[in-house]
């Protein structure tokens, strides 16, 4: 079936504007997660949704970062006032439960200019 | 906090030789272990994933060994071909958590 879906697939935005990444993740998968991979490192953690639970907002960098999801479907991060630091690939995953295999969608290459 | 470290950062090998990728977490109470695989511009692809209770599993051409009371895994790729070429990620998931800690990655380049 299909894999997780992540739109755009490239985004170059002015500093200070807001944007809006989405993910739409594997029919059926209860766990949804937002990474930030910025050039040079690693990936980092950022937010996770199981099913109707609080979300798990450990990682996100500060309170520019939100992300929203709706039910079991698609998630959305918004990221405000982007700043030169914000430019990254944002990945999302999902998986069908907590602690098994997820599955990575292609990424949103976003840039701050 | 859990770090996760992958040696060497980067590795050449003529095709047909096979692979060794390390990868050495801090915090042995881990709850997964998985190996994924990124290609340039591309999402990461799940390889191979190890429960804490197992030692290692196998896929194909891919094997991975988990030693959790050292902090350490393996991934290993025989007789490797140039469509192996890609960066190869671990990243483990603690026993209490959701994130995955994600090593650096070793890059890989199998020239034909």
């Amino acid at each position: 079936g299909a894999g997780v879906s992540q739109s755009p697939s490239n985004k170059v935005t002015e500093k200070g504007k807001d944007v809006e990444l989405r993910c739409d993740p594997i029919s059926g998968h209860t766990a949804l997660y937002w990474y930030r991979q910025r050039l040079g490192q690693g990936l980092e953690f950022l937010i996770y949704f199981q099913g109707n639970s609080a979300p798990d907002k450990s990682g996100l960098p500060s309170d520019r970062f939100s992300a929203e999801r709706t039910g079991e479907s698609v998630s959305t991060l918004t990221i405000q006032r982007t700043q030169q630091e914000d430019s990254a690939v944002y990945l999302c995953a999902s998986s069908l439960n907590h602690g098994v295999t997820q599955y990575f969608g292609p990424g949103t290459r976003l840039l701050v200019l | 906090k859990q770090e996760v470290t992958q040696i060497p950062a980067a590795l050449s090998v003529p095709e047909g030789e096979n692979l060794v990728l390390n990868c050495s977490f801090t915090d042995s109470a881990i709850y997964n272990l998985q190996w994924f695989r990124q290609d340039p511009g591309k999402g990461l692809t799940s390889l191979l994933l190890i429960q804490s209770s197992q030692r290692e599993q196998t896929s194909g051409r891919l094997n991975a060994s988990l030693d959790k009371s050292s902090g350490r895994s393996t991934l290993y790729i025989a007789a490797s071909q140039p469509g192996d070429s890609a960066t190869y990620l671990c990243a483990v998931r603690q026993a209490a958590g959701n994130k995955l800690t994600f090593g650096g990655g070793t890059r890989v380049l199998v020239k034909p």
